[in-house]
């Protein structure tokens, strides 16, 4: 998998949007970009994946750059709830009888919601 | 939906003991399942693969005599931890996939604790 970089932690005001970079300098072209996150002591959750478009969910949206380098999660009213250490996962399309695919964790980033 | 339910969710016993962890996807097929370990202050580690019906693929450092994975049905895999011993103590987290190329859900983990 492709190395992915995300600075180690970050503040945000409850109800502002809260924007976390992550940069994939080296990913290829058949490489989709992955966010999770993992609120303390439970499994991580699911949140947002692209490859080179925009995406928007009920959840958040993601922004990939045009040369696909870097990407930024916006959660855009962030609540206390938001709290969480968040993984940027850069993941290949997986093609039948390809290889294992689980996912390769970095340390994150540690988003902490201020009231 | 894509709903993955582990149990138990916390387990003490004393070293030696055998201990059984259950992953359920609860609203679709999972054709792979994974299982991950996470120890204090760490990310998750993928310790192994395993497709419906087929053995599981473990990476590297993991002994599969100890850590037994078995995903008989397309909505159940179970991870046996044999002789368990204190340096085995860890959260263990299982996720789940349907189709290829989609996203892995991941259950809220087992805090397993050896004494």
């Amino acid at each position: 998998d492709a190395k992915t970089t995300q600075p180690p932690s970050m503040d945000c005001a409850e109800g502002r949007a809260a924007n976390l970079p992550c940069n994939h300098s080296t990913i290829s072209g058949n490489e989709y970009v992955y966010w999770y996150r993992q609120i303390h002591s439970q499994g991580p959750q699911y949140i947002i994946h692209g490859l080179k478009n925009n995406e928007t969910n009920e959840m958040a949206s993601l922004i990939i750059t045009e040369d696909r380098k870097s990407s930024t999660l916006i959660l855009p009213h962030a609540t206390l709830r938001d709290t969480a250490v968040y993984y940027c996962i850069v993941r290949p399309r997986m093609y039948s009888g390809g290889g294992a695919d689980g996912l390769t964790f970095g340390k994150g980033t540690h988003l902490i919601i201020q009231p | 939906g894509a709903v993955v339910s582990q149990h138990p969710s916390w387990v003490i016993c004393k070293s030696g003991t055998s201990v059984k962890i259950e992953c359920r996807s609860l609203d679709f097929q999972a054709t792979t399942m994974f299982w991950y370990r996470q120890f204090p202050k760490q990310s998750l580690m993928l310790m192994a693969t395993s497709n419906e019906g087929s053995k599981a693929t473990y990476e590297q450092g993991v002994e599969k005599d100890k850590f037994l994975i078995n995903h008989a049905s397309l909505t159940l895999s179970t991870l046996t931890v044999t002789s368990a011993h204190p340096e085995d103590s860890s959260f263990y987290i299982c996720s789940a996939r349907g189709r290829l190329n989609q996203p892995q859900h991941f259950g809220d983990g087992t805090r397993l604790s050896i004494l």
